[in-house]
């Protein structure tokens, strides 16, 4: 089946720290590749995506590569704001039915 | 604001009894899906509708839970006999799949249930 590991937190970065967040992944057929957040006390909102190998997704300064060979989409921002703390959640989705699998979730804190 | 909205946003119940959440999703959205997420982990798959047909249930989802879309809108998630373990944030979610990003998911900003 589906599944997606990505690096457990928390992570606390000092302002305008550069920020990776590993994610790797296990799927079956060409899933779509995301990543979403979660600011505290709201809902989730996709941040960026990238549908097939080698696209990269962007947003708000955040950058990701869907890398097939590495299987891998790994979430970098070169410069963080004490606005981007929040809770980042990598997903793939099903090829057929595009349910997302997620994981487990990585805890950004940055300092101002 | 994502457009899909859940009702209630919290809900506390003792064991046992009996709960219900809806959803209210984007109206042009066809597909519809449910997910659970516990505490310090992601959100997990529970169900799906296309319409108002249920295309797929996951294993997680016990007897004791069922869902529904009538009229191929709105949905519901009822529980019976709530039990501890039930504690969770219900998170609603849909997209359009004949539309230019099927693959997108909008979320509504969840019920938080604890089962005291």
């Amino acid at each position: 089946g589906n599944s997606v590991t990505q690096m457990e937190g928390p992570v606390t970065l000092s302002e305008e720290a550069f920020l990776t967040i590993n994610c790797t992944y296990t799927a079956t057929g060409y899933p779509s590749l995301f990543w979403y957040v979660q600011y505290p006390g709201e809902g989730l909102q996709l941040l960026l995506k990238a549908t097939k190998a080698d696209d990269k997704g962007s947003n708000k300064g955040f950058e990701a590569t869907y890398r097939k060979e590495t299987t891998s989409f790994h979430l970098e921002k070169g410069s963080v704001q004490v606005s981007d703390s929040a809770v980042y959640f990598c997903a793939l989705s099903d090829s057929s039915n595009y349910k997302l699998t997620f994981g487990k979730g990585t805890l950004l804190t940055v300092n101002p | 604001d994502t457009g899909v909205s859940q009702d209630p946003r919290h809900k506390i119940t003792k064991r046992g009894q009996n709960v219900t959440f809806r959803c209210d999703p984007i109206s042009e959205h066809n597909r519809l899906y449910w997910y659970r997420q516990t505490l310090g982990q992601g959100p997990e798959f529970l169900t799906y509708f296309q319409n108002e047909a249920q295309l797929e249930k996951s294993r997680l989802l016990s007897d004791r839970f069922s869902a529904e879309r009538p009229k191929g809108s709105f949905s519901t998630l009822e529980i019976q006999r709530t039990e501890q373990g039930d504690s969770a944030m219900y998170l609603c979610a849909c997209t359009q799949s004949s539309g230019s990003n099927p693959d997108t998911q909008y979320f509504g900003p969840g019920t938080r249930l604890t089962v005291l």
